[in-house]
């Protein structure tokens, strides 16, 4: 049992560039979250989705896209990357929120 | 304006001794409170949370305490172990998602 997948776990990016962060969980979970934590901080929540086809915003949205066609995978698209977005990035998933969430390994990103 | 405030960084005590880490929050919409442990380099890992209609939840060496008038919880580790040295968050569940505090670390001397 996998959990919940992240690809890749560790990315340098270029100013400007682009690129889509992979999430996928193997529960069957409705709920699903994408966080990112900065050195010293807690977890801070960019978008997440209550099922197949709903997304929202979190806290901490600008610069971010997300998509959730299936159950299963949840992908965060960062556009025009800036050196502020490096960070963790943890995906999660939870059957409901009071339930707990299981969070993936992390990525861990730098944007130079 | 932070929701869920954890206001000690770190915490270290003696193994076998009681561990107490402590939680303050503002929204009293709020329903469900839970605390997680991360090692570095991991993600985070729940490990027990409680209803914001109860007051005590315990399992195995954890007991989280809920004080809904102080809006205040507590995670009661007992024995500490070495093992248990890590970073904890505790996180505050309402409207289908969590809102986490910054962390405190705990070291746990042999």
């Amino acid at each position: 049992n996998a959990g919940v997948t992240q690809t890749p776990k560790f990315r340098i990016l270029k100013i400007g560039q682009s690129m889509t962060l992979q999430c996928t969980q193997d529960m069957n979970h409705n709920y699903m979250y994408w966080y990112r934590q900065d050195p010293g901080m807690g977890l801070k929540l960019i978008y997440y989705s209550v099922g197949a086809g709903i997304t929202d915003k979190g806290e901490v949205p600008n610069g971010y896209n997300v998509s959730r066609s299936t159950t299963e995978d949840f992908p965060l698209r960062l556009e025009l990357a800036a050196p502020s977005q490096t960070s963790v990035y943890f995906c999660a998933s939870s059957l409901w929120p009071g339930n707990g969430y299981t969070f993936g390994s992390g990525t861990r990103l730098t944007v130079v | 304006d932070q929701q869920v405030k954890q206001n000690s960084p770190s915490l270290s005590v003696q193994e076998g001794r009681i561990s107490i880490l402590n939680c303050d929050y503002t929204n009293s919409m709020f329903d469900y409170f839970l605390w997680y442990k991360k090692y570095p380099a991991e993600g985070p890992t729940f490990l027990i949370s409680i209803s914001s209609i109860k007051d005590k939840n315990e399992d195995g060496r954890f007991t989280v305490f809920l004080n809904k008038s102080a809006k205040h919880l507590s995670l009661h580790i007992v024995p500490s172990q070495p093992g248990d040295s890590a970073v904890y968050f505790c996180a505050a569940s309402g409207a289908g998602k969590s809102t986490f505090g910054d962390g405190t670390t705990l070291t746990v001397k042999p």
